[in-house]
């Protein structure tokens, strides 16, 4: 079965400061990656996706995430962050074929503090 | 309608009562997914529905824990003689691209 890990619960970081959020997974077979946003006292929303191609993905607010296959790894990057990014960010991964089961990393919640 | 629409919004009930969580997915979207989201935790994937097709119930926690659709349309989440540990956020997603899911603001219960 597959399985995401989140290796960081908090990030606090300052405005205009670059962040890295790191994810890795686990599986034996191939899969789609995502990462979902929640913003304070709001649902999920999809921030950017893997499906196939290229390696490097952009998302929505200036986003972007590399798979990286050999480690397992599909971290979410952003180069100069601000306030309105201050959520809780999970990875989620799906299998290629079989299951449909989407399963989610326990959450990083990143804080941009002025 | 415009997005995922979930009831009731917030519920507080008495320890071994019955509750009935409702979901309503965007028009056309062929997949449903429950979440429970406890206090401070990552998403905990409950159960899955595509189509017609026999639902992934793996993630329920128990048999106090149903859910139902019918073909592509509403959900119902039914917790039976809930507990105290059923407190938790739950959310549904619908969608029709593989993982692409789009969600709920959830309905929030609380077990006294």
């Amino acid at each position: 079965a597959q399985s995401v890990t989140q290796l960081d619960s908090q990030v606090p970081v300052f405005e205009e400061a670059p962040v890295e959020l790191r994810c890795n997974y686990s599986s034996s077979v191939s899969v789609y990656l995502f990462w979902y946003v929640q913003y304070p006292n709001q649902g999920l929303q999809l921030l950017l996706k893997y499906l196939s191609g290229s390696t490097l993905v952009k998302g929505i607010n200036g986003f972007e995430a590399e798979f990286n296959k050999s480690q397992t790894s599909f971290h979410l990057r952003k180069p100069s962050v601000h306030i309105s990014d201050t959520a809780e960010y999970f990875c989620a991964v799906r299998t290629q074929g079989g299951s449909e089961k989407l399963v989610f990393g326990k959450g990083t919640k990143l804080t941009v503090n002025p | 309608g415009a997005g995922v629409s979930q009831s009731p919004s917030n519920k507080v009930t008495e320890k071994g009562k019955d509750v009935e969580l409702r979901c309503d997915p965007i028009s056309g979207h062929t997949a449903l997914y429950w979440y429970r989201q406890r206090l401070g935790q990552g998403l905990e994937f409950l159960i899955y529905f595509q189509g017609n097709s026999a639902p992934d119930k793996s993630g329920l926690p128990s048999d106090r824990f149903s859910a139902e659709r019918t073909g592509e349309s509403v959900s119902t989440l039914t917790i039976q003689r809930t507990q105290q540990e059923d407190s938790a956020v739950y959310l549904c997603g619908s969608g029709g691209a593989p993982g692409e899911l789009f969600f709920g603001e959830g309905s929030r219960l609380t077990v006294l």
